[in-house]
């Protein structure tokens, strides 16, 4: 138990569908991340969120879209995915923003499955 | 080419063995961390090194960390096989206090 918890643990969704992936953080942290990890791919960072404000948006397609409505929860709002955003995505936090000595709590992960 | 690299890209050993994984980088740092991935899990800090120290220690854990060569290793000792898992540096950039950029990984098997 990393203190990050993320529902649902898999999800199957076409490609119309619209879903979203859920992040909660008991840890009282400020810092949010989404990553993606892909099969043989470095882990990719989607965004950062710091105090509920975005700080960093990796170039990350629009058919992908946060929402932090406070500093506990962080959403992954999913629409029109194609078959290669199949991947594991990640939810973490930090006490704050990536300053020296900080590290990242992950959670399980969301399996998602786009067919 | 990729920030973190990692060699080997996998590695099986056996039970009571000495398992070393190497991390090369290439920009400056401020620190760097290891973490451990089970299986289609979430990924678990494991230890994390200053740019200013060489070497740092937590149980079977030993990390060492070169910036002149931009590089670090993990030593970990007498494995067992529950430390079958997949291992991940990751660099804090210096010049960017948001990003810490994973490797792809040593996928580590020790068998019993």
């Amino acid at each position: 138990e990393t203190g990050v918890t993320q529902t649902p643990r898999h999800l199957v969704m076409g490609m119309t569908n619209k879903k979203s992936l859920k992040c909660e953080q008991h840890l009282g942290h400020n810092a949010m991340y989404w990553y993606k990890q892909s099969a043989k791919k470095p882990l990719e960072l989607m965004f950062v969120y710091s105090l509920e404000e975005r700080v960093e948006n990796n170039s990350v397609p629009s058919r992908f879209s946060p929402e932090c409505p406070n500093s506990s929860h962080l959403f992954l709002h999913l629409h029109t995915l194609q078959p290669e955003d199949s991947a594991l995505y990640l939810c973490a936090s930090s006490q704050e923003r990536l300053l020296s000595g900080n590290t990242i709590y992950f959670g399980e992960g969301s399996w998602l499955t786009v067919v | 080419s990729q920030q973190g690299e990692e060699d080997p890209q996998a590695l099986s050993i056996q039970e009571g063995e000495n398992a070393t994984m190497n991390c090369s980088y290439k920009t400056s740092i401020n620190n760097l961390q290891w973490y451990r991935q089970n299986s289609g899990r979430g990924l678990v800090h494991l230890i994390l090194i200053r740019s200013n120290e060489r070497e740092k220690h937590s149980g079977r854990l030993r990390v060492t960390l070169d910036t002149s060569k931009k590089s670090s290793s993990l030593l970990i000792t007498a494995s067992r096989a529950a430390d079958t898992a997949s291992y991940f540096c990751a660099t804090g950039l210096s010049y960017n206090t948001d990003k810490l950029i994973f490797g792809t990984g040593t996928r580590l098997q020790v068998f019993p």
